[in-house]
């Protein structure tokens, strides 16, 4: 799988908007974008995916660059059980169940 | 309908001990994961089962590891004389079997070599 850049951490105040960025430059064209979220003392949960138009779900909205080397996870409006490290994945859809590959991640703060 | 669960939550053992950490998965998950998480790093992966299958095993870091999954549900990782650089989060995942379905992870066992 491509590797993907986040930066380290984040922090943003409760009820805003926050705009987690993703760089994966080396994306392929059958890469899926996947972002997954840990929360403190919890395995981590899957949050939305996308391959090249934005999508929007209860949880997130992602927006994918047109050249698709780069997007961005949107939380609209951030509570504190949003304190989370939240990943960027990129899964190749002709691996089927193949794992998934974590980076560092970026440890959002929220605070209230 | 119940999550992935894993057993114990947290586990001490002494060096030298060998160490048995099990994995619910979801009732009728085709897939399976292990992965290890060091303190403030991202998961990796260890090994993967589709059913009894244990089709990728290139993440387990040593012969010391053996995982296992004999009926195709409950799964067993096993860490033999244990290490203090063993000591890390052991999280547990399954999936159903579609190319980019979303992982459902377990809440992890905290292994700690003393």
């Amino acid at each position: 799988d491509a590797k993907t850049t986040q930066p380290n951490s984040m922090e943003s105040n409760e009820e805003e908007p926050v705009h987690l960025p993703c760089n994966h430059s080396t994306i392929s064209g059958t890469d899926y974008i996947h972002w997954y979220r840990q929360l403190p003392s919890q395995g981590p949960e899957y949050v939305i995916h996308g391959l090249t138009s934005n999508v929007n779900n209860r949880m997130a909205s992602l927006a994918i660059a047109e050249d698709r080397k780069s997007s961005t996870l949107i939380l609209h409006r951030a509570t504190l059980r949003d304190a989370a490290v939240y990943y960027c994945i990129l899964r190749d859809v002709n691996n089927a169940g193949n794992m998934l590959t974590f980076g560092g991640g970026t440890r959002l703060m929220v605070k209230p | 309908g119940a999550g992935v669960s894993q057993s114990p939550r947290y586990k001490v053992a002494k060096r030298g001990q060998d160490v048995a950490l099990r994995c619910d998965p979801i009732s009728g998950h085709v897939s399976l994961f292990w992965y290890q998480q060091a303190l403030g790093q991202g998961p990796e992966f260890l090994t993967y089962f589709q059913n009894e299958a244990q089709l990728d095993k290139s993440g387990l870091p040593s012969d010391r590891f053996f995982a296992e999954r004999p009926e195709g549900s409950v799964s067993t990782l096993k860490i033999q004389r244990t290490q203090q650089e063993d000591s890390a989060v052991y999280l547990c995942a399954s999936s159903d079997h579609s190319s980019y379905n979303e992982q459902f992870f377990g809440p992890g066992t905290r292994l700690t070599v003393l």
